[in-house]
């Protein structure tokens, strides 16, 4: 089945630990992007990458970083300069980087990261 | 930045009526979309609008664009239970310093579907 793959669906994470969340898929789609949603909140864009080895902060990447290695591999760091990092955390990928003709997303069914 | 909003933030129906829920946006777009949440899940791509169309079905979901009034509506018609979630507007503009289009999410409707 093709699809967006999020590992794990829960994380917890101590003060001061940098942890990394895992988005996979397996739809040959060129850009992907990871997303925060709060609760009762809509998603904000962290980082979001058009093509291998490259990518773009999106409105509140400060505390993260990310990697674009593979096509199909786009995981989320979230280091401990990210003061409130507890959070439901969304990856999505859209076939066309650029947006002009199609922005549809697919998502994945997220990770929710706790600090304990 | 948040440039679609939804209203009303939480919508509460018996099972059979009609959901009407509103998007309001600041810029001038290329294209809206609708989105649905399950609690505690991803979002599922409902339907896609283009700047240039007014009004689009799929199913019993019919969606509204007004590009004079930067608004949309969704109708779900003869709602069901299973229609319980959250539904999310997303427009899309133009980033110039990425040079690609970008979808921003509003903070979504809360709907509950009552049997």
């Amino acid at each position: 089945d093709g699809g967006i793959t999020q590992s794990p669906k829960y994380l917890f994470r101590k003060e001061g630990q940098n942890v990394t969340l895992s988005c996979e898929q397996n739809l040959n789609h060129d850009a992907m992007y990871w997303y925060r949603q709060d609760p009762g909140q809509g998603l904000r864009l962290i980082y979001y990458s058009q093509i291998v080895n490259d990518f773009q902060k999106g409105d509140i990447a400060e505390g993260y970083s990310v990697s674009r290695e593979k096509k199909e591999s786009f995981p989320l760091t979230v280091t401990s300069a990210q003061k409130n990092p507890t959070a439901f955390y969304l990856c999505a990928s859209s076939i066309d980087p650029t947006g002009a003709w199609n922005t549809e997303a697919f998502f994945g069914q997220g990770t929710r990261l706790t600090v304990v | 930045s948040q440039q679609g909003e939804e209203d009303p933030q939480a919508l509460s129906i018996q099972e059979g009526e009609n959901a009407t829920m509103n998007c309001s946006y600041k810029t001038s777009i290329n294209n809206l979309q609708w989105y649905r949440q399950n609690s505690g899940r991803g979002l599922v791509h409902l339907i896609l609008i283009r700047s240039n169309e007014r009004e689009k079905h799929s199913g019993r979901l019919r969606v509204t664009l007004d590009t004079s009034k930067k608004s949309s509506s969704l109708l779900i018609t003869a709602s069901r239970a299973a229609d319980t979630a959250s539904y999310f507007c997303a427009t899309d503009a133009m980033n110039s310093g990425a040079g690609s289009y970008q979808l921003t999410f509003g903070k979504g409707t809360k709907l509950s579907v009552i049997p």
